[in-house]
C-alpha cells in the first residue's frame, strides 16, 4: 500500500464547476501538507500548504486537512480553463526531510 | 538567472551507456533532491542531499549515483541505463527544515532505448 492515495483521473469539468481534489494517507506523523500544480512539461509549483489540520483559503483555492480520517481535499471554485494541469497531494512529517507525494490527478476545465 | 536549472531537458540513448543529468540552483539551499516521474506513480524520490558532501537514498536508489561537491550543484548519474529508467526527472531544492517549499526544474526527459 502506497504512504499517499490520489486518484489519477482525469478530471474533465465544465468552465465555472466546483472541483474536489482529494488524497488519502496512511502515516499518521505526517504534519506538513501540500498541493503542487503542474503545466504540461513543466516542474510542480506550490499552490497550497497547511500544518496539520484545519482549512486554508487563497483566492479561488481551499485546501482542508482532516487528520482524524487521515484525508486531504483542494477545492477550486469557478474553474477556469487556465486551472487545467496535473494537481499533485505532497506530505512530510516534523523533522522529515523527504517529501512523499501523491501520483497526482489530471484535472481538464472546458470552455 | 536565479533558479534551478536542469540538463539535457532532453536525453535519448541506448541501454548499458552512462548518463549524467545536470542540476545547477542559484539559491544556495541546503537540499536538494531527484525525483523521477512516472505515470501512475507520481513523484518518486531517488536521492536527496542535506549538505555539500552528505548524500542519502531516496524511495527508488537503485542504478543510480549522485554527488555534491559544491552546494549549487548535484547531478544525477545512471551508470548503465536500463529501459526501466526511461522516465522525467526532476531536481528539486529547499531551505532547511521539514516545512519548506520544494522549488523544482523544468525536468529532463530521458529514453532509454
Amino acid at each position: 500500500q502506497k504512504e499517499v492515495e490520489q486518484d489519477p483521473g482525469p478530471l474533465s469539468v465544465p468552465e465555472g464547476a466546483i472541483v474536489s481534489l482529494n488524497c488519502t494517507y496512511s502515516n499518521s506523523a505526517f504534519q506538513y501538507f501540500m498541493w503542487y500544480r503542474q503545466y504540461s512539461r513543466k516542474g510542480p509549483e506550490l499552490l497550497m500548504y497547511t500544518y496539520s489540520s484545519g482549512n486554508k483559503e487563497d483566492g479561488r483555492f481551499t485546501a482542508q486537512v482532516d487528520k482524524s480520517s487521515k484525508y486531504i481535499s483542494l477545492f477550486i471554485r469557478d474553474s477556469q480553463p487556465s486551472d487545467s494541469a496535473t494537481y499533485l497531494c505532497a506530505m512530510n512529517g516534523a523533522g522529515g526531510f523527504k517529501t512523499i507525494f501523491g501520483a497526482g490527478t489530471r484535472l481538464f476545465v472546458k470552455a | 538567472d536565479a533558479g534551478i536549472t536542469q540538463s539535457p531537458r532532453y536525453k535519448i540513448t541506448e541501454t548499458g551507456r552512462q548518463v549524467t543529468l545536470m542540476c545547477h540552483q542559484t539559491w544556495s539551499h541546503s537540499y536538494m533532491f531527484w525525483y523521477r516521474q512516472d505515470l501512475g506513480h507520481g513523484l518518486r524520490l531517488i536521492y536527496y542531499s542535506a549538505a555539500a558532501d552528505i548524500t542519502d537514498k531516496g524511495e527508488v536508489p537503485d542504478g543510480y549515483v549522485v554527488s555534491r561537491s559544491k552546494t549549487e550543484n548535484f547531478p544525477l548519474t545512471l551508470e548503465s541505463a536500463t529501459r526501466s529508467q526511461t522516465s522525467v526527472y526532476f531536481c528539486a531544492s529547499r531551505t532547511g527544515g521539514s516545512s519548506g517549499e520544494l522549488f523544482f526544474g523544468e525536468g529532463s526527459r530521458l529514453t532509454v532505448l
